[in-house]
């Protein structure tokens, strides 16, 4: 079954360093996200994306953050210089039109990012 | 997104069908009832969705009240791997319409 897909599993960095948290969704998808978890606490929305453009984000999700997608496969965020509260675990999914009008979402297995 | 109420945990023995209720009081016409849960962690995971009629997948059963005021989340023969929480959330079907997730209910299934 297809699945969407998230390297590193885990990245330790430093403050003030740029990470990029890479994900690969789901062949035929379209539309694609990125959520985060700070430990303990609910699932949060950050970005969507369609079309080789950003469709919503969050106040989360100022400018600091950035999304690409580089290539047909490949879907990125990019942090540019971390804080130690961006610590989170960061989730993709990415989703189609399906058989009954509906847009569930397919999540990866997480990125657990650790700012230092 | 109209509001949902779940409650905050929940227990079930292995082998018994679980039961997980959400109130959304304030359900438009055109919203969706879906139903995620995350394994702890692990991505969130999506397990049915429905508009107005019950629907049955491989996972789960949905029961929608005729009013739609209200669901219930039915796993039929709850294993461990079911525990998770459970997140009911209403909301359009749209393309890019983010997942706004509660905080759901903590199924633990005992053995």
């Amino acid at each position: 079954e297809p699945e969407v897909t998230q390297t590193p599993s885990h990245q330790v960095t430093q403050m003030g360093q740029e990470v990029i948290l890479r994900c690969v969704p789901i062949s035929n998808h379209l539309y694609f996200y990125w959520y985060r978890q700070i430990l303990g606490q609910k699932v949060e929305f950050l970005v969507s994306f369609y079309n080789n453009e950003i469709s919503e984000k969050s106040e989360i999700f100022d400018d600091q953050f950035s999304v690409e997608r580089p290539d047909g496969s490949n879907f990125t965020l990019k942090i540019r210089s971390t804080k130690l509260e961006d610590s989170a675990m960061y989730f993709c999914a990415s989703s189609v039109l399906g058989p009954r009008a509906s847009y569930e979402q397919y999540f990866g297995p997480g990125t657990r990012l650790t700012v230092t | 997104d109209a509001k949902t109420t779940q409650p905050t945990s929940m227990d079930c023995a292995e082998g018994r069908a679980a039961n997980l209720p959400c109130n959304h009081s304030t359900i438009s016409g055109n919203e969706y009832v879906y139903w995620y849960r995350q394994i702890h962690s692990q991505g969130p995971q999506y397990i049915i969705h429905g508009l107005k009629n019950n629907e049955t997948n491989e996972m789960a059963s949905l029961i929608i009240t005729e009013d739609r005021k209200s669901s219930t989340l039915i796993l039929p023969h709850a294993t461990l791997r079911d525990t998770a929480v459970y997140y009911c959330i209403v909301t359009y079907s749209g393309g890019y319409q983010k997942v706004t997730f509660g905080t759901g209910t903590k199924l633990q299934v005992i053995p």
